[in-house]
């Protein structure tokens, strides 16, 4: 499959305690993304990291990439219930007829108790 | 960012039918996608639709069963044709946000097929 894979599947914690998603990826990217999901709705783009950069941070989230194992986490600090939601990393491809595209993995169901 | 919308939100249908399915966007833009997403899975992308040409179909997808139009910039439609139950999924339609990197989704059409 060309879409990537992401662990967990599901991770449940409690209200407070940090949540971390890892994504790994087959092909050569331009930008690794994560976006959000609640409860089947649209998804809403969190973060974007390019393929020189190693860390990125925006407010509670810090994204890393490790081009050379091809992989990727999301790590979300503090969490609140309001967290609660599917998280997907998304492959942005490289020009050509690829431009634009995104590539979407697995996806991790996160789930924080109040 | 780009505020879009769809309808239906949902529809059930019965097999051997068609739905189409709308999604306006506020601002014009140049690229718009289709992705399904199907009962606890990830985004698949079915097409990216560009204005003034024909849409290009990603491998498993055709234009006769999930033909699209793009009369314009702001407007899309999807067209989902002699569905069966394995077309039940929630079909989203997406915008470039302008520099072929993120994109922003509209809510969502929840399908299901009986």
């Amino acid at each position: 499959s060309q879409q990537g894979e992401e662990d967990p599947q599901a991770l449940s914690i409690q209200e407070g305690e940090n949540a971390t998603m890892n994504c790994s990826y087959k092909t050569s990217i331009n930008n690794l993304q994560w976006y959000r999901q609640n409860s089947g709705r649209g998804l809403v783009h969190l973060i974007l990291i390019r393929s020189n950069e190693r860390e990125k941070h925006s407010g509670r989230l810090r994204v890393t990439l490790d081009t050379s194992k091809k992989s990727s986490s999301l790590l979300i600090t503090a969490s609140r219930a309001a967290d609660t939601a599917s998280y997907f990393c998304a492959r942005g491809n490289a020009g050509g007829t690829s431009y634009g595209k995104l590539t979407f993995g697995q996806g991790t169901i996160l789930t924080v108790h109040p | 960012s780009a505020v879009i919308s769809q309808k239906p939100s949902r529809d059930i249908c019965q097999r051997g039918t068609s739905l189409t399915i709308q999604c306006q966007v506020d601002s014009q833009v140049t690229m718009m996608f289709w992705y399904r997403q199907q009962p606890g899975q990830s985004l698949t992308l079915i097409a990216t639709a560009n204005q003034g040409s024909e849409a290009t179909y990603e491998s498993g997808f055709v234009i006769d069963k999930f033909p699209i139009s793009r009369p314009n910039l702001t407007f899309s439609t999807l067209t989902v044709s002699n569905m069966s139950p394995e077309d039940s999924s929630i079909y989203l339609c997406s915008v470039d946000s302008g520099g072929g990197e993120t994109q922003y989704f509209g809510p969502g059409t929840r399908l299901l097929v009986l």
